[in-house]
């Protein structure tokens, strides 16, 4: 079965420099959600999208925006980027806001 | 106060063993309850996914669901090597009668099940 597509799985970038992440939903979820998680941290909500519109918001920093497409894949982009930024970048998608979310393999962003 | 708590653990098991993983939550909008199992560097993968109170069996993982007492529980029976992991728990919560359905994430509990 499809699953949810990251890329690039691995990112290093310097202070900051930009990057963006690419994130590909299984196909027919219209709902996209992204997460980050930091070394031994469980996953913090980011922001969702749901038929390529904003749905939520979390704890992401102004630095941070993202956006869904007309084929349904979300990019996530990062500016100015910090230290404190490395992490692991993870997608879920979903076939609705209520459904279950299936996660991608991430991407493991390195800031130097 | 986390909105979702769960004992870190870690957890060491022999194998056979039956495993029971807990957590607590504080916001009664939670509504739809999650199982995610982690392996080293890679993404959660969901194991179970409930809505109600009460039990939901798939092979050997049991979700167990109290609303009353904010509590859900995992089993897993006869737990094998391959099971060792990270497990979290997630859950959904309505907001102002509108779902937004992030998740909200416990800890996480690390489990070894060694041979």
């Amino acid at each position: 079965a499809a699953g949810v597509i990251q890329s690039p799985r691995h990112l290093i970038k310097e202070k900051r420099e930009t990057a963006t992440l690419k994130c590909y939903p299984i196909p027919r979820h219209d709902t996209v959600y992204w997460y980050q998680q930091g070394p031994g941290q469980d996953p913090q909500f980011l922001i969702s999208f749901y038929e390529k519109m904003q749905s939520d918001k979390g704890s992401i920093p102004d630095r941070f925006s993202a956006q869904q497409f007309s084929d349904y894949h979300s990019e996530l982009n990062m500016s100015s980027l910090e230290l404190g930024d490395s992490a692991l970048y993870f997608c879920a998608s979903s076939p609705d806001p209520e459904g279950e979310q299936f996660f991608g393999p991430g991407t493991r962003l390195t800031v130097l | 106060q986390k909105e979702v708590e769960q004992d870190p653990g870690p957890l060491s098991v022999p194998e056979g063993a039956i495993v029971s993983l807990n957590c607590t939550y504080s916001n009664s909008a939670f509504q739809y309850f999650m199982w995610y199992r982690q392996y080293s560097r890679k993404g959660p993968e969901l194991l179970m996914y409930t809505y109600s109170s009460g039990n939901k069996e798939d092979g050997r993982f049991t979700a167990q669901v109290d609303k009353s007492s904010k509590y859900i529980s995992l089993f897993i029976r006869d737990s094998q090597p391959s099971d060792s992991a990270t497990y979290l728990c997630a859950m959904i919560s309505f907001a102002g009668g509108t779902s937004y359905g992030k998740l909200t994430f416990g800890q996480g509990t690390i489990l070894t099940v060694h041979p």
